[in-house]
């Protein structure tokens, strides 16, 4: 998992409260991603942050908010949870730099269920 | 952001070469392809990325052709642990997101 940890891994919660995905990373990436997958489907960017404080939206962005107040942190705000946001939310971390420049690291995922 | 088509699944046995065409026709000149895999219950891993001709690793070969519009992953002689999705990406080098599609479900069998 290269460092990357979610937490929680699994929530549950009722539709119209704000939920709070917390995701870490160890490795000093400056990219960090917000992922959503659901069945049958690939992974569909949320918001992106490509440094403290520096982030843009994803093609899925309705209804998020983030935020990237350290380097190793990126925290993804559900602002009033409805049932369309239950899904599997993926975070991954990335430097951007080098060979291979554009390798995103994933972390295990959490499973988000909105009743 | 470049579209990418590639099979829904696919079906192999062990020692297999298996090849998986993914095809990207309006690619940006600075854009480059990238393959991951996903494992049920997992995240996605990163295999392999290319911009143009062919890239080897460990893993996998991944062929582009002169025109990019097209890209082909290779795994040799695979094993029942390669089933997986395997997603072909282009990459937005203007805000290094990953766009995925639906990837290809490769099921591989002994």
């Amino acid at each position: 998992d290269a460092g990357i940890t979610q937490s929680p891994r699994h929530k549950v919660t009722e539709t119209g409260t704000p939920v709070t995905l917390r995701c870490h990373q160890t490795e000093n990436h400056r990219y960090m991603y917000w992922y959503r997958q659901d069945p049958g489907h690939g992974l569909r960017l949320i918001h992106y942050s490509y440094g403290v404080k520096d982030t843009d939206k994803g093609e899925v962005s309705d209804g998020y908010s983030v935020s990237r107040s350290k380097t190793e942190d990126f925290l993804l705000t559900l602002e009033s949870a409805t049932s369309s946001q239950t899904s599997v939310y993926f975070c991954a971390a990335g430097s951007g730099q080098g060979i291979p420049s554009y390798e995103q690291y994933f972390g295990p995922g959490t499973r988000l269920t909105v009743t | 952001l470049a579209k990418t088509t590639q099979p829904i699944s696919m079906d192999s046995y062990e020692g297999q070469e298996v090849n998986i065409t993914c095809s990207h026709n309006n690619i940006a000149t600075n854009d480059y392809i990238t393959w991951y895999q996903q494992f049920p219950s997992q995240g996605p891993r990163f295999i392999i990325q290319g911009y143009k001709t062919k890239v080897t690793n460990e893993v996998a070969s991944l062929f582009i052709p002169a025109d990019r519009k097209s890209s082909t992953l290779s795994l040799p002689r695979v094993s029942l642990s390669d089933t997986a999705v395997y997603y072909c990406l282009v990459v937005d080098t203007g805000r290094r997101a990953l766009t995925f599609g639906s990837g290809t479900r490769l099921q591989v069998q002994p």
